[in-house]
């Protein structure tokens, strides 16, 4: 099936300080790419939609200045925590979505855990 | 957008009992798919079904639709161990999937 990495797996930084998420297809290219964040024991939420070459589209209380998503091409869509703070904490999943003839399937990463101290 | 809701919010079973979730959901769908999510892990995608079939296998998974009832279950059968996880049903109009909160599936040794 296809596949989606996300780089890093995991990291921890100061409050503060700015943090880049990469969500890669590695097999497939990806016209939309989705960006969600999960805290403990709680379902995932979606933060944006992101389409190569545009601006991405936030959800309804998502801060676009704070996350700031990337989408160059059809296999790379990057999530910019700015001026990371302890709330920012969570667990950050992305997913592509892939084009299968008239099927379209999401396939997800395996999530970066962010900690802010 | 389209949301599934899981039901029930959580299951504990034996192993080698079989585990139905149901999702249900409100306007039309193309396709409805199933995910499983291990802790702390990224979703992994169990088996897609379109809108005009009512019916797919996969392995020990059996998953049923029914649109006029806007509805679909999962079947996991002969559970084991590795089945603990949350799962969660996305229905599909080609757009962007908002999640429930899933079924938390807890197979008992």
């Amino acid at each position: 099936g296809a596949v989606v990495s996300q780089h890093p797996s995991w990291v921890i930084c100061k409050s503060g300080t700015s943090v880049k998420i990469e969500c890669r297809s590695l097999d497939f290219q990806a016209t939309t790419m989705f960006w969600y964040r999960q805290f403990p024991k709680q379902s995932l939420m979606l933060m944006a939609t992101s389409n190569e070459g545009s601006k991405a589209t936030y959800e309804q209380g998502v801060e676009k200045d704070k996350f700031l998503i990337n989408h160059a091409s059809l296999t790379l869509s990057t999530l910019t925590v700015t001026s990371a703070h302890p709330e920012d904490s969570s667990f950050y999943i992305c997913s592509a979505r892939a084009l299968a003839g008239t099927t379209d399937t999401q396939y997800f990463g395996p999530g970066t855990r962010l900690t802010v101290l | 957008s389209q949301q599934g809701e899981e039901d029930p919010q959580a299951l504990s079973i034996q192993e080698g009992e079989n585990a139905t979730m149901n999702c249900s959901y409100k306007t039309s769908i193309n396709n409805l798919q199933w995910y499983r999510q291990n802790s702390g892990r990224g979703l992994v995608h169990l088996i897609l079904i379109r809108s005009n079939e009512r019916e797919k296998h996969s392995g020990r998974l059996r998953v049923t639709l029914d649109t006029s009832k806007k509805s679909s279950s999962l079947l996991i059968t002969a559970s084991r161990a590795a089945d603990t996880a949350s799962y969660f049903c996305a229905p599909n109009r080609d757009d962007k999937i908002i999640f429930g909160k899933g079924t938390r599936l807890h197979i008992l040794p």
